[in-house]
C-alpha cells in the first residue's frame, strides 16, 4: 500500500489568486495522478504526472490553468491558477500500487478549496 | 467513451440489513473494477479490486461481483452498521496504463 499526504488540507482563496497543492508519497512511484471532485460530483482526472517529463492533461484541462511539477519519484505539486469560484472543489492526489494485474489506486486525503 | 453509473444515488437502511449497491458501465472491455469508500470531507479508501478475469471478490462483510458481458458490478454489504455510512464509488480501468473512470457514487446512511 501507499500512504499519501497532501498540503494544505483546506484553504479559502480570493478569485484571481493561485494556490499550490503539495502531494507526498511514502514510496517511489512512476505515475502520480491529480483528480478534481466538484461539489456533489464524482472524481474527474485532471492530469497524470510522470517524473522527468511533462504532465499529460485530460480533455478540458490545460497546463496554463493547472501547472504540475514532478521533481522526484515521491513528490508532486498541482497549482490552481487565476482561480474563480468554479474552481471550488476537492483536489485529490493518487498513485497506483501493487503487482501487475492487481494494481490498486491509493488516494490522499484531499485538499478542500473554496474560492470566493 | 466509458460511462459509469451507480444506482441508487442515495440509500438509507436500518442497522443490520443486508444491502446491494449497483454499478454499470457502458464499455465491457475493462481491465479491472475497483470499489471505494469516501467519508465526508475525506479521500478515498479502496475496498475491493476485481480483475477482468474474476467474477467476485470478498473482504469481511463486503462482496463485490463483476459481470463484464452485461457491464455490471454489485457491492453487497452484509449486516450493515452505522460505521458503514459513507459514499461508495465504483471505478473502471480500461487497460494497464489507462485512467480510472469513476461512477457517480451511492451515498449510504445506516441508521440505528
Amino acid at each position: 500500500s501507499a500512504v499519501i499526504s497532501q498540503k494544505p488540507s483546506r484553504d479559502i482563496c480570493q478569485r484571481g489568486t493561485s494556490l499550490t497543492i503539495q502531494c507526498q508519497v511514502d514510496s517511489q512511484v512512476t505515475m502520480m495522478f491529480w483528480y478534481r471532485q466538484q461539489p456533489g460530483q464524482s472524481l474527474t482526472l485532471i492530469a497524470t504526472a510522470n517524473q522527468g517529463s511533462e504532465a499529460t492533461y485530460e480533455s478540458g484541462f490545460v497546463i496554463d490553468k493547472f501547472p504540475i511539477s514532478r521533481p522526484n519519484l515521491t513528490f508532486s505539486t498541482l497549482t490552481v491558477s487565476n482561480m474563480s469560484p468554479e474552481d471550488s472543489s476537492i483536489y485529490l492526489c493518487s498513485v497506483e500500487g501493487g503487482r501487475r494485474g492487481v494494481e490498486t489506486q491509493y488516494f490522499g486525503p484531499g485538499t478542500r478549496l473554496l474560492v470566493l | 467513451k466509458q460511462e459509469v453509473t451507480q444506482i441508487p444515488a442515495a440509500l438509507s437502511v436500518p442497522e443490520g440489513e443486508n444491502l446491494v449497491l449497483n454499478c454499470s458501465f457502458t464499455d465491457s472491455a475493462i481491465y479491472n473494477l475497483q470499489w471505494f469508500r469516501q467519508d465526508p470531507g475525506k479521500g478515498l479508501t479502496s475496498l475491493l479490486l476485481i480483475q477482468s478475469s474474476q467474477r467476485e471478490q470478498t473482504s469481511g462483510r463486503l462482496n463485490a461481483s463483476l459481470d463484464k458481458s452485461s457491464g455490471r458490478s454489485t457491492l453487497y454489504i452484509a449486516a450493515s452498521q452505522p460505521g458503514d455510512s459513507a459514499t461508495y464509488l465504483c471505478a473502471v480501468k480500461a487497460g494497464t496504463a489507462s485512467k480510472l473512470t469513476f461512477g457517480t457514487g451511492t451515498r449510504l446512511q445506516v441508521t440505528l
